[in-house]
């Protein structure tokens, strides 16, 4: 079982629409929750942290579950320049190196 | 400012050969992380530098080699190269220890590509 697993893409959607993305972790130990965002041929760039709460940024609304261990990202009025690779990240405990583990990357493709 | 800048940006090697990918990170950033992208796959850590120590190693076989500098710059070694060792190589950057906390984000550079023929 992969330690991060995301949703399987390709996502294309018009746009306007709401598209959401889901995430699920393995690892009960993993302390920090993100969502980065990879355009093609590029790096990737933090996007938005997730927290227990939940949290907002814009179009954008990030939850996280612990006790389900599942994160996700729903993006409202989804526009043209969202079309990219969405990146669910754990970040382990230090006493396991602090790593971040990526899941695969969901592909969203918006269409006008 | 300058981000984390990396070297080469592409690079074709033969199997068997070495390579050598450059890191500097941002200025200030002590915490250098590599990570390995294949196609279609989200990066895969292979190891955390944090004030010239190795602080953390992904599950790599031992042709992969990493340091850190004075300055904290670092490359990352490959040995022995294999054709599946083909992918983006991506350096990150960070101010502090964690490779990641709500204050101190990572920094990627725009990665090496290399491709083993």
């Amino acid at each position: 079982r992969k330690e991060v697993e995301q949703d399987p893409g390709p996502f294309n959607v018009p746009e306007g629409a709401t598209v959401a993305f889901n995430c699920t972790y393995s690892n009960s130990a993993s302390q920090s929750f993100f969502w980065y965002r990879q355009d093609c041929r590029k790096e990737p760039k933090l996007l938005m942290s997730v927290y227990s709460s939940g949290n907002e940024d814009g179009r954008f609304t990030a939850q996280l579950n612990r006790a389900s261990q599942y994160i996700s990202l729903l993006i409202r009025d989804s526009k043209l320049s969202d079309s990219a690779t969405y990146l669910c990240v754990v970040c382990l405990d230090y006493n396991q190196g602090g790593k971040l583990i990526f899941g695969q990357g969901t592909e969203l493709s918006v269409k006008p | 400012d300058a981000g984390v800048t990396q070297s080469p940006t592409h690079l074709i090697k033969t199997r068997g050969q070495h390579v050598t990918l450059r890191c500097s990170p941002i200025s200030g950033h002590k915490s250098v992380s590599w990570y390995q992208q294949v196609l279609g796959q989200g990066p895969q850590f292979i190891f955390q530098y944090y004030e010239k120590e190795e602080r953390g190693r992904g599950n790599f076989p031992d042709r992969f080699s990493a340091r850190q500098f004075p300055n904290y710059s670092s490359e990352l070694n490959v040995n022995a190269l294999l054709l599946g060792d083909s992918a983006l190589y991506l350096c990150a950057s960070s101010l502090g220890r964690d490779s990641q906390t709500g204050n101190s984000p990572l920094h990627f550079g725009n990665g090496t590509r290399l491709t083993v023929t």
